[in-house]
Order: C-alpha cells, then structure tokens, then sequence
C-alpha cells in the first residue's frame, strides 16, 4: 500500500517568517495530495490539495508544490502568524482507490 | 451549510465492551470513511461506505463494522474493546467521484 513520509516532525519558525513541510509517497499511481490543519481538539480541516496534472498551486499565503518525478509534494506557508500554529497532514491517494494515507503529521509553532 | 458531525464528543469504555460512534455527512455528501488517529499520528484509514455498503476496507480486525442508513449518516461500532483501541476517531464526508474529504470533529475513545 502507500505509505507517505513527512518532514521535519516539529518546526519553530519566527512570526513573519516562511514554513515549508516536506512529503514523499512511495506508490507512483497516487494522483491526489490533500494537506489538512489540525488545531487541538479538533478535526483535521482541508487547507489545500493538488492534483497530478498540475506542478504547483496557491492560495493567498498558503502553496503546495508537487514533483511526480521525485515522487515528493511539499506546503509552504509565507508571512506566518501565530493563528497557523498547529499540527499540518500530508496525505496521498489513488484515483479509484476511497482511502487516504497520511503521513505522521508535523506541529509547526509560530512564534510571535 | 452544517458540516460533519459527530456524537458523542468523548466516550469512556472499560476493556471487553462494544461502542457505537455516530457520524452525519456534510449536507450533500453522499459517502462517508472512518479513520482511526492514535496519540501523535496521523489518521489511519478503517473503512468507507458508499450506497449502504462497505467498498473499501483498511488493515482493521473485524471486530471494527460500520453502518450507513438511507439518509447517508453512519455508525461505528467497535466490539471486544482493547485497551490499544483508544485514539481519536474521526470520521470524513465526501461526494462519489470526489476524491476531497472533509473531517468532522472526532469522538475522543478511551478505553480502560
């Protein structure tokens, strides 16, 4: 099955700063790569995603950048805030295939 | 828009015990996966209903059955409760043909 790696597991960065967080997948048929925001206590919430027939894709401070090749995506979050303050999923999916596969989660800490 | 919903928000069971957990989709969503999150990882994949039937189905011991009613909300339900069966257990609506899944908040299951 797919199995999906993130890095770095926790990040610090300064408020103002960026943030990037880094996802390889191992399955080459995985089309479909979600990143959600999960806040303590909560849900994990759909942030952005991609799809394989696009290289990257943005929306306002947030970007997600995907090489099919290196079979990697990765998240960057410009001008951070302590609201972006929380835990961030990569996931990986296959057309046709109903389930995602997400990777260990990454706490990102801003600080102010 | 109501998004998903779940009941109840936390649930103490002692160990050998059934329970039930209850979802209700995103108004207009159609199918409904349950994921299992442990303390610190990422959500694992349990299974998907669609039509009122089990489609897909992840590396979960049958003691893990589901249910979906007519109106697309869905059960859980958990028998023979091992103490390693404590986790977080969310549950994520989405539209067939869709691969975009949106989560609701969780039931928080300990298990004693």
């Amino acid at each position: 099955g797919e199995n999906v790696e993130q890095h770095p597991s926790t990040l610090s960065v300064q408020e103002g700063d960026s943030a990037v967080i880094k996802c390889t997948y191992s399955d080459s048929a995985s089309n479909y790569f979600p990143w959600y925001k999960q806040e303590l206590g909560k849900g994990p919430q759909l942030i952005i995603d991609i799809r394989s027939n696009v290289g990257e894709k943005k929306d306002q401070r947030i970007a997600v950048t995907l090489n099919k090749t290196a079979k990697h995506f990765s998240l960057h979050i410009t001008e951070t805030q302590p609201e972006d303050s929380a835990v961030y999923f990569c996931a990986a999916s296959i057309v046709g295939d109903y389930k995602l596969s997400f990777g260990a989660g990454t706490t990102v800490t801003v600080r102010a | 828009d109501a998004g998903v919903t779940q009941s109840p928000t936390h649930l103490i069971k002692t160990r050998g015990q059934q329970v039930t957990l209850r979802c209700s989709p995103k108004s207009g969503h159609d199918t409904v996966s349950w994921y299992q999150q442990a303390l610190g990882q990422g959500p694992q994949f349990i299974f998907q209903y669609y039509e009122e039937e089990e489609r897909q189905r992840g590396n979960f011991p049958d003691r893990f059955s589901g249910h979906q009613f007519p109106n697309y909300s869905s059960e859980l339900n958990v028998n023979a409760l091992l103490l390693g069966d404590s986790a977080l257990y969310l549950c994520a609506s989405s539209f067939e043909g869709q691969e975009t899944q949106y989560f609701g908040p969780g039931t928080r299951l300990l298990v004693l």
